[in-house]
This record gives C-alpha cells, sequence and structure tokens, in this order.
C-alpha cells in the first residue's frame, strides 16, 4: 500500500479565497482523522470520520472550515473564505481503530497570504 | 493541567550520549501510550508502543510512572539520525490520540 496520500503537497492563497485539500486513506482502515499542526498549537485534531461519517468535529475552528468523506477512499478539508491565521501544516491520518497507530500523510503545508 | 506536557527543547546532545525526556500526562484512565518521531518538514511516524510498565526496542527504552503520571524516553548511544522531534502521546480506549507537542532532539557530531 502507498499509505496515506494527500494533495497538493504545498499550497499557497489569498486571503478570501477557497482551499480544499485532499486525502486518500490506506485501504481497509475505517478511521480518518484530519489534524492541523502549527509551531504554537501542536496537532491539533479537527475532525475524525468513522466509516466515512463524521463523528466529532469539536475541533474545527469555525464555519469556515468543513470536511467530507464521501466514500472509503477520499476525504476533503475545505476552508472557505481563507485567512492568514489558517496558515499551517495540515495532515491527514488513517488507523483501524480510534485509538490505533495513526498513519500519516505526508502533509498540505498551507500559506495564506 | 494540559492534557500532555513535554519540555519543547531542544536537548543538544553529542554522538554516543544516552539522553532522556519526560512526558507528564493528566488523564489516569490513559492505558498505554505511543512515541512519535517526527523529523523535520516530515509527517509523524510511529517509534514504540508502550504497554503496562515499559518497553525497549533496541537503543530506546520507554518507562511508564503511573503513581505520578509520567513516562519518559531514553535513547541511549545517539547517532545523528536520531535527530528530531519525539512526540508523547496517551492513549485511552475512551478517545482520539491527543499529541503532546514534542521535544526537540539535536545530536551532533
Amino acid at each position: 500500500d502507498a499509505g496515506v496520500i494527500q494533495s497538493p503537497r504545498h499550497e499557497v492563497t489569498e486571503m478570501g479565497q477557497e482551499v480544499t485539500l485532499r486525502c486518500k486513506p490506506i485501504s481497509g482502515h475505517d478511521y480518518l482523522f484530519w489534524y492541523r499542526q502549527t509551531m504554537m498549537r501542536g496537532l491539533e485534531l479537527l475532525i475524525y470520520f468513522n466509516n466515512n461519517v463524521p463523528i466529532d468535529d469539536s475541533g474545527m475552528p469555525e464555519d469556515r472550515f468543513s470536511a467530507k468523506m464521501p466514500n472509503a477512499s477520499f476525504s476533503t478539508l475545505k476552508i472557505q473564505p481563507s485567512e492568514p491565521r489558517d496558515s499551517a501544516v495540515y495532515f491527514c491520518a488513517s488507523s483501524t481503530t480510534m485509538a490505533g497507530e495513526a498513519f500519516f500523510g505526508q502533509g498540505t503545508r498551507l500559506t495564506v497570504v | 493541567r494540559k492534557e500532555v506536557e513535554q519540555d519543547p527543547g531542544p536537548f543538544n546532545v553529542p554522538e554516543g550520549a544516552t539522553v532522556a525526556f519526560n512526558c507528564t500526562y493528566s488523564n489516569s484512565a490513559s492505558q498505554s501510550f505511543f512515541w512519535y518521531r517526527q523529523d523535520c518538514r516530515k509527517e509523524p511516524k510511529l517509534l514504540m508502543s508502550v504497554y503496562s510498565s515499559g518497553n525497549e526496542d533496541g537503543r530506546f527504552t520507554a518507562q511508564l510512572n503511573r503513581a505520578s503520571q509520567y513516562i519518559s524516553l531514553l535513547i541511549r548511544d545517539s547517532k545523528l539520525s536520531d535527530s528530531a522531534t519525539y512526540l508523547c502521546v496517551p492513549r485511552s480506549g475512551y478517545s482520539t490520540l491527543t499529541f503532546g507537542k514534542g521535544t526537540m532532539l539535536l545530536v551532533s557530531p
């Protein structure tokens, strides 16, 4: 398996634009997690899915953020409109259980100018 | 008290040295732990899992002190390639993983 695949690897966008981050989890993993990492706050869980269903989105900072998982092999995280404070590395991870080993994608480095 | 606390470092050590860093956790229900390793500008990857009182894997030893609610990671005979950030992750069967901010280790020649 190729592991968790994220795209794009880097994204630079202007404030106010819509940003869509994509993730393909490892096949057979029932859990998918979206994390955001910054120097100040470390790795923060934004939302997670179980069997394509969003379970807990309490980490989503505000309504500008939304996430979907239309099928077992694809998820998106959308920010609309984007703001400079959204600049961070966004990781997608998948796992076979809620508290099991999480396998991370390479991340998307987002810069909002 | 924060859920997971780690000294951010950096810990600067020469090659061959032994280094240890601690992680304190607040949830007494944490049943086991992960140590993840994150290289600069890379994703976190699992280094080791820790159950019961501890675990040992080659040069790496993790020890758990449940009474004081901390877990330590000891690295013997440090290599240049050990330079990374080490993330502590308490596990509970009832919640998702909560990552510490990590401890940065820099091993110099």
